[in-house]
C-alpha cells in the first residue's frame, strides 16, 4: 500500500491551455474521489466513480472539466481552456466502499496564468 | 442544504494547553461525521470516523467526540508537532461527497 498518488504536483500554465491530471488510487479501493480546494477553504467535491463508471458529478465541474477512470485503475482530469478562476489543489482520494474514511493523494497545484 | 461549520477558524495554543475545536453541522441523515488533519501543501490526513450522537474516539493527545448537532476535537497537552489545519466533513446517508468545512488553523508554540 504506497498511498493515493498524484502527478504532477506542481502545474504552471497560460490561461487558455489545457491541462491533465493523474491519480493513482490505492489498488485494492473501488471508489476514486477527485476535490479541489482553494485557499482557505475546505475541499469541495467534483466528481466520483465506483470502478470505471462516473457515477456522480458536482455542479462546479462545467464543461470544461472532464474526467475519465479506464478499466477502473487510474484516474485522469483535464482542464480545457484553462482560466484564472481554475488555479487551485486539485485533489484526488479513494475509499473502499461506504462508510470506510477516504485516503486522499497529496494534490496538484495548479496555478493559471 | 448540508452544511459544516467550523470555529475558531484560528488557534494559537502554548505546548501543553489543552483546548478543543468545535463542528457544527445540518445534513439531511448523517451517515458519518470526519476529521482529517491538513499540513501545508499537502493532503488531508484521516484522523476519525463517527457514526452515531454519543461515540467517541481517540488517537493520542486527540478526542473526538459527536452529538446530534455538533462535534469537537480535544486536544490535550499539545505538541508544536499538532500544528495543522483541522477540516471536518460530513457524509450524508443519500450521498457520497464529503462536505468540508473550512478547517480551524491550529499553531502550538514551544
Amino acid at each position: 500500500d504506497t498511498g493515493v498518488s498524484q502527478d504532477p504536483r506542481h502545474k504552471i500554465t497560460k490561461r487558455g491551455q489545457n491541462v491533465t491530471f493523474r491519480c493513482d488510487p490505492i489498488s485494492e479501493h473501488n471508489r476514486l474521489y477527485w476535490y479541489r480546494q482553494t485557499l482557505g477553504q475546505g475541499p469541495e467535491f467534483l466528481t466520483y466513480f465506483q470502478n470505471e463508471a462516473q457515477l456522480e458529478k458536482s455542479r462546479l465541474l462545467s464543461d470544461r472539466f472532464s474526467a475519465e477512470r479506464p478499466k477502473g485503475s487510474f484516474s485522469t482530469l483535464e482542464i480545457q481552456r484553462t482560466e484564472q478562476g481554475d488555479s487551485a489543489m486539485y485533489l484526488c482520494a479513494s475509499s473502499r466502499d461506504s462508510p470506510y474514511g477516504y485516503t486522499f493523494g497529496s494534490g496538484t497545484r495548479l496555478t493559471v496564468v | 442544504e448540508d452544511q459544516v461549520t467550523q470555529s475558531p477558524e484560528a488557534l494559537r495554543l502554548q505546548e501543553g494547553e489543552s483546548s478543543s475545536l468545535n463542528c457544527s453541522y445540518t445534513v439531511s441523515g448523517l451517515r458519518g461525521l470526519f476529521w482529517y488533519r491538513q499540513d501545508p501543501g499537502k493532503g488531508p490526513e484521516f484522523l476519525f470516523t463517527l457514526y452515531s450522537a454519543g461515540e467517541e474516539k481517540e488517537k493520542e493527545r486527540l478526542k473526538a467526540t459527536l452529538t446530534k448537532k455538533e462535534s469537537f476535537l480535544h486536544i490535550t497537552a499539545p505538541k508544536p508537532e499538532d500544528s495543522a489545519t483541522y477540516l471536518c466533513a460530513v457524509q450524508a446517508q443519500a450521498g457520497t461527497a464529503l462536505i468540508f468545512g473550512k478547517g480551524t488553523t491550529l499553531s502550538v508554540s514551544s
